[in-house]
């Protein structure tokens, strides 16, 4: 069964430094998207993307987030320069025009 | 904008019993999808159930069935014959049907508890 890929699994970074979370979606969806889940919280939408550039935005994805699909295949989430309270799983997600979305694994985040 | 609500922030039940799990949302749209996924330990999201807004018909699945009043804008999950797997976050999900992206808005989750 086809599925959403997230590396790394578990990231643990530096305050002020960048990161890029990446997944891989299904092959043949059309919509990505990005959501956040700070521990013991509500999932939350970041940015959803489709037919090359951002789709929608919540408030959370400000200056600091960027997404790319750089070829086709990757879809990447970059943090510019982390906070603490960017600590949270980051869920990728992917839906075909007909279909429920799928999530990855997720990726933990752990600012220090 | 769309609000989904859990009021139930815990919830338990034995083993083999029967639990309901509360939503309602808020939303000025017609046409949407109502989704329930479970989050267990491992924090992946699971889809356990879709209910289409249009369809009067209440959504199965093997244990699992909602109750949709659309006209209450309520969404219950019911779970039959609870299993110790069963224990998880369940979350409740909204996404509009218009086209486009769409993303989905959440409830803040109910944690279901098996007592064996």
């Amino acid at each position: 069964e086809p599925e959403v890929t997230q590396t790394p699994s578990h990231q643990v970074t530096q305050m002020g430094q960048e990161v890029i979370l990446r997944c891989v979606p299904i092959s043949n969806h059309l919509y990505f998207y990005w959501y956040r889940q700070i521990l013991g919280q509500k999932v939350e939408f970041l940015v959803s993307f489709y037919n090359n550039e951002i789709s929608e935005k919540s408030e959370i994805f400000d200056d600091q987030f960027s997404v790319e699909r750089p070829d086709g295949s990757n879809f990447t989430l970059k943090i510019r320069s982390t906070k603490l309270e960017d600590s949270a799983m980051y869920f990728c997600a992917s839906r075909g025009v007909n279909t429920e979305a799928f999530f990855g694994q997720g990726t933990r985040l752990t600012v220090v | 904008a769309q609000t989904v609500t859990q009021s139930q922030p815990e919830m338990s039940v034995q083993e083999a019993e029967t639990v309901t799990l509360s939503c309602t949302y808020d939303t000025s749209e017609s046409d949407y999808y109502l989704f329930w996924y479970k989050q267990p330990p491992s924090r992946q999201m699971i889809l356990v159930i879709r209910q289409e807004a249009y369809k009067q018909q209440n959504a199965t699945e093997n244990r699992f069935s909602v109750n949709f009043q659309k006209a209450a804008k309520s969404f219950s999950l019911k779970i039959s014959d609870s299993q110790l797997g069963d224990a998880a976050m369940y979350f409740c999900a909204y996404r509009s049907a218009n086209d486009g992206a769409n993303n989905l808005f959440f409830g803040t989750g109910t944690r279901l508890t098996v007592i064996p």
